[in-house]
């Protein structure tokens, strides 16, 4: 069956502008992950949401990012006024609970000129 | 420090080699510990999970636990040109699934 799907693949931007990160889980998933790797490091863990609860903002690394889920299903991850700082790539998981195996995304590669 | 540490590598080894992948931590709450597999431009993709201490095998894959050390490695058997990848162990507290706490991760390259 279909995986977890992300757009774009990649992403160039300009310093201070917003750019939108979307992740399609594997569909009946009710927890998804987003997290950052940058370069030679390893995953940084942003937000996780599980079904209907209050997401876990507890990764976030500044009030620029955030990131909502709608319907239970896609997400969106949303960086403002965008840094040099923050390119890297950013990838999103899913699993079918909160206790269970993450099947990750291809990632979308963010470049912030 | 980091909580988990990893080394990047590279490390090349010629094909049918023995591959010991290594990660060590602080942690000493984890009691979950995994290991994901990368390729190039793909997401990671878990190869191998065990729970406390102990040893796990898994066809040319086994994985090993040694808390007492903080210590843990991924041995591959036979390696293959399709094996070259980078390796992340990640751990957790509570269970395999929210909370990982990745290494940096190891690439390495098996050599036909």
């Amino acid at each position: 069956g279909a995986g977890v799907s992300q757009s774009p693949s990649n992403k160039v931007t300009e310093k201070g502008k917003d750019v939108e990160l979307r992740c399609d889980p594997i569909s009946g998933h009710t927890a998804l992950y987003w997290y950052r790797q940058s370069l030679g490091q390893g995953l940084e863990f942003l937000i996780y949401f599980q079904g209907n609860s209050a997401p876990d903002k507890s990764g976030l690394p500044s009030d620029r990012f955030s990131a909502e889920r709608t319907g239970g299903s896609v997400s969106t991850l949303t960086i403002q006024r965008t840094q040099q700082e923050d390119s890297a790539v950013y990838l999103c998981a899913s699993s079918p609970g909160s206790q269970e195996t993450q099947y990750f995304g291809p990632g979308t590669r963010l470049l912030v000129l | 420090q980091k909580e988990v540490e990893q080394d990047p590598g590279p490390l090349s080894v010629p094909e049918g080699a023995i591959v010991s992948l290594n990660c060590t931590y602080s942690n000493s709450a984890f009691q979950y510990f995994m290991w994901y597999r990368q390729y190039s431009r793909k997401g990671p993709e878990l190869l191998m999970y065990t729970y406390s201490s102990g040893n796990k095998e898994d066809g040319r894959f086994t994985a090993q636990v040694d808390k007492s050390s903080k210590y843990i490695s991924l041995f591959i058997r036979d390696s293959q040109p399709s094996d070259s990848a980078t390796y992340l162990c990640a751990m957790s507290e509570n269970n395999a699934g929210n909370m990982l706490t990745f290494g940096g991760g190891t690439r390495l390259m098996v050599k036909p």
